[in-house]
């Protein structure tokens, strides 16, 4: 167990459809990462928040949003859903946000939440 | 930008025989190296990392790295796989100190199948 909750593990939906995927992230920790998983992609970094704010921003569509609220979870945002968002999405923490002293850089996944779009 | 690629995407082997996957990386300011090995069905686990100091770094489950610096590699090594190796590995690499972001930028992975 990785310390990062995601919820919910598994979401169908249908295309046009909205929908919101949550990450808790492990005690402590600043930063949360937004990873999309899929065959014919791999691992895509879609986007950062740390303490609050945004900090890095990858492959995101612009049909894809993020937060990160005072405590600290994050939400994923996807809209306009299109057959081809299906993935996982994985959720990771780590304690800082950048490559500082004193932080290793590691992060802590998620179990994902696999969406399916119909 | 930061890249990484790793070589080999599928590989199988039978248990007991050696394993070596193939990363390499481009960046060329100071990094931090990771292996993650994902098993059917779950999630990310970090196997080893590298941030300074020995270029030998051993992980769990007898897994072990070697960072090259002159080739841009690091390159994950086990004597011996075991059928419950059978997974997914990937390579990444961050920034290192001084860096903006710790996101990791990942290798495509590479998929291991361990016959018994």
């Amino acid at each position: 167990d990785s310390g990062v909750t995601q919820t919910p593990k598994h979401l169908i939906t249908a295309t046009g459809q909205r929908v919101t995927l949550r990450c808790s992230p492990r005690s402590g920790d600043l930063s949360v990462y937004w990873y999309q998983q899929s065959l014919d992609q791999g691992l895509q970094f879609l986007i950062q928040y740390y303490n609050g704010e945004e900090r890095a921003k990858g492959n995101i569509l612009e049909r894809f949003s993020a937060q990160q609220f005072p405590d600290l979870h994050s939400e994923l945002n996807l809209s306009s859903l299109e057959l081809g968002d299906s993935a996982l999405y994985f959720c990771a923490s780590s304690l800082g946000g950048s490559g500082r002293a004193g932080n290793t850089g590691e992060l802590f996944f998620g179990e994902g939440s696999r969406l399916t779009v119909l | 930008a930061q890249s990484v690629s790793q070589h080999n995407h599928h590989v199988i082997l039978s248990e007991a025989a050696s394993l070596e996957l193939g990363c390499n990386y481009s960046y060329g300011g100071t990094v931090n190296l990771f292996w993650y090995v994902q098993y059917p069905g779950q999630h990310l686990q970090l196997l080893l990392k590298y941030f300074s100091g020995d270029p030998l770094v051993k992980g769990i489950k007898g897994f072990e790295a070697e960072f090259i610096k002159s080739k841009f590699s690091f390159n994950l090594r086990k004597p011996s796989v075991q059928w419950s190796d059978t997974a997914e590995y990937f390579c990444a690499v961050n920034a290192g100190y001084g860096g903006a972001t710790n996101k990791l930028i990942f290798g495509t992975g590479t998929l291991l199948a361990v016959q018994p």
